[in-house]
């Protein structure tokens, strides 16, 4: 099992442009979450899914749109990209126990100039 | 909103010292996760611990939940250099979807 994948694992947009950051899993979570962590600030909730066709906006949603395409899939577009979009973009996906425990992906890395 | 503080929020200690990592909040949780992220990589789940009390242990990492089920520590015994890196706590409150995550202790263990 890969757990969960992330591409690309670099990004470097210039201000304005679009781009989707894609995740997937391959462990049957029902329960998908995009964060974004930048220094000092932590993780910070951008969008979920709690099950396939159910997208919420988390803490910070100005500025993307998610896609639950199906259980596996779930990707994060940035329709025009700032500056302060710059960050480290990670994707998890929750165990199907009572606990929020949740599963990483490697990240990907962000620059918008 | 449920806050999560993590304390300290820095340290950089020698190998073979001890540690300990606080994380406290004025909320009440179902339960509480321990995460280690290394650099360039996503967190880890470390460890749950989901009742009063609960002491539980992972080599040389021992977890603790507080009896009120609103704050954890982590202790680290004989600390190595391979336990460089940030750890994150994060609580659920019962039948959330979303986990509160604390900012994280950032450790650096020096040879």
């Amino acid at each position: 099992n890969a757990g969960v994948t992330q591409t690309p694992k670099f990004q470097v947009l210039k201000t304005g442009q679009s781009m989707t950051l894609q995740c997937a899993q391959d462990m049957n979570h029902n329960s998908m979450y995009w964060y974004r962590q930048d220094p000092g600030m932590g993780l910070r909730l951008i969008y979920y899914s709690a099950s396939e066709g159910t997208t919420d906006k988390g803490e910070v949603p100005n500025g993307y749109n998610v896609s639950r395409l199906n259980k596996r899939e779930f990707s994060l577009r940035l329709e025009s990209a700032a500056p302060s979009q710059t960050s480290v973009y990670f994707c998890a996906s929750r165990s199907g126990g009572n606990y929020n425990e949740q599963f990483f992906g490697p990240g990907t890395r962000l620059t918008v100039l | 909103t449920q806050l999560l503080e993590q304390s300290p929020q820095f340290l950089s200690i020698q190998e073979g010292e001890n540690l300990t990592v606080y994380c406290n909040s004025s909320s009440v949780f179902s339960s509480l996760q321990w995460y280690r992220q290394e650099p360039g990589e996503g967190p880890v789940l470390l460890v749950t611990v989901v009742t009063g009390g609960e002491v539980k242990k992972l080599k040389r990492l021992t977890f603790q939940f507080g009896d009120a089920r609103k704050d954890s520590s982590l202790h680290i015994t004989a600390a190595q250099p391979g336990d460089t890196g940030l750890y994150l706590c994060a609580g659920e409150a019962g039948g959330s979807y979303i986990p509160t995550f604390g900012r994280g202790t950032s450790l650096i263990v020096h040879p």
